[in-house]
């Protein structure tokens, strides 16, 4: 069974720019959440998705937002890039009803970097 | 709010050496807890959880046992490999929406 996909796997951007990254979940998983992990840092959490609606946000600007389709592919969309926003997006899908004890499976992440 | 701090690194060692890497938390309740495992250029993996006081996770030769009163989750590994050789993430997850918070990371490299 394929695991987590991300797409692209490295973009180069310019400050100001949109940027659209994509995860397809592993197969009948419903839930998909988006983390941030600059360099050196751990992993930070950006937004959970489950049945296409929000179910949690973390503490990032509203230059980030994300949406989730029928399929249960997600897209994170990030606006005005800052320099700041250069990091590694790791997508994460879960299996059931994405309770506490659920385990999250993570794909390869999307290195992005602001110049 | 709930956090989570891991040993800074790196922490080198030789094959076959003992290794512990120190985890705390901070949070109401009873989280659960995970260590994952990051190799060079990849995405993190699940290498163990604990989801009650004093249960013990284990895998690959790695086990971390949940200390509800120390507040602590420490990595340990008898005898490591240079295959080990990784950054290790400490987590809690506890809310609702399944968020999890990751410690800052501890680096490992195990030299031959």
């Amino acid at each position: 069974d394929a695991g987590v996909t991300q797409s692209p796997t490295h973009l180069i951007k310019t400050r100001g720019q949109q940027v659209t990254l994509r995860c397809s979940p592993i197969s009948g998983h419903k839930s998909v959440s988006w983390y941030q992990q600059v360099l050196g840092q751990g992993p930070q959490f950006i937004f959970q998705y489950y049945e296409k609606e929000e179910r949690g946000r973390g503490n990032f600007p509203d230059r980030f937002s994300a949406r989730q389709f029928p399929n249960y592919s997600s897209e994170l969309n990030v606006n005005a890039l800052l320099l700041g926003d250069s990091a590694l997006y790791l997508c994460a899908s879960l299996g059931l009803a994405g309770g506490p004890l659920e385990t999250q499976y993570f794909g390869p992440g999307t290195r992005l970097l602001v110049l | 709010g709930n956090s989570v701090t891991q040993m800074e690194g790196p922490v080198t060692l030789s094959e076959e050496a003992f290794l512990t890497i120190n985890c705390t938390y901070t949070a109401t309740g009873y989280p659960s807890l995970f260590w994952y495992v990051q190799y060079p250029g990849e995405g993190l993996q699940l290498l163990l959880k604990a989801t009650k006081a004093d249960d013990k996770g284990s895998n690959k030769g790695f086990e971390a046992t949940y200390r509800k009163e120390t507040t602590s989750f420490h990595l340990e590994k008898g005898s490591v490999q240079v295959s080990d050789s990784a950054v290790y993430f400490c987590a809690l997850s506890k809310a609702a929406g399944n968020k999890l918070t990751f410690g800052g990371g501890t680096r490992v490299l195990v030299k031959p």
